[in-house]
């Protein structure tokens, strides 16, 4: 069945860019919406944004343009790019495929990664 | 942004127990709310969509209701495996889609 892991620096500094890559084993990209979603430390879930197979994109305004999501169909890798880092990134990020063709809830998750951002 | 406020924020309660956990949207959402449980250190699960869906292989003892802007999970008869933290999600708006706060339960 379709698995999918997160992977990324774990520590990063303020400031600078994150960058984390969403592995798919299993299947392929193709006819569904990929999403990342973070959680802080004990708090609750934060939609980033998410990435049709097409490559069209939407992203979670409160970012303020710092968010790209991207797609490596031959690698069947999903990336997110996070620039300007600070404190508040500090989370547990998750990448996870929605329903087919249709960008709603979320079936699938990866199991998150920590990201750490500290100097 | 559609604000989405789930009560309570805890909850405790006995193996055994029906368990209702109430999500409010800040305006109208269609009935396109999903739930999830949250183990932790665990990614979430989704158990139901469209208010009242219940996802494949999710135990029938849960159950989702409620339409416009208030919405209900409800498991009717709490097991072990059902202490966790669930969160609603509201995806009637992706500019953005947001979730309440999460409400956990916990052994009485």
């Amino acid at each position: 069945q379709v698995q999918l892991q997160e992977s990324g620096p774990g520590l990063v500094k303020p400031s600078e860019t994150l960058s984390l890559t969403c592995t798919v084993s299993g299947g392929s990209f193709g006819n569904y919406y990929w999403t990342w979603i973070r959680q802080p430390p004990g708090k609750g879930l934060e939609w980033l944004g998410s990435l049709y197979f097409s490559g069209s994109t939407q992203y979670n305004p409160s970012l303020k343009s710092r968010a790209t999501i991207s797609v490596d169909t031959a690698k069947n890798q999903l990336s997110l790019n996070l620039r300007s880092l600070t404190a508040a990134d500090t989370a547990v990020y998750y990448c996870a495929r929605g329903k087919y063709q249709v960008l709603a809830y979320f079936q699938l998750w990866g199991q998150g990664t920590l990201v750490t951002v500290s100097s | 942004d559609i604000q989405m406020t789930q009560s309570p924020s805890t909850l405790s309660a006995s193996v055994g127990d029906r368990v209702t956990i109430t999500c409010r949207a800040s305006q109208r959402i269609n009935d396109l709310l999903a739930w999830y449980q949250q183990r932790p250190g665990k990614a979430p699960m989704l158990l139901i969509y469209e208010a009242s869906t219940l996802e494949s292989g999710v135990p029938s003892r849960f159950s989702g209701s409620g339409s416009g802007t208030e919405f209900t999970l409800t498991i009717s008869s709490l097991q072990p495996d059902d202490f966790a933290t669930y969160y609603c999600q509201q995806y009637n708006s992706f500019s953005p889609s947001t979730f309440g706060q999460g409400t956990k339960v916990e052994i009485k």
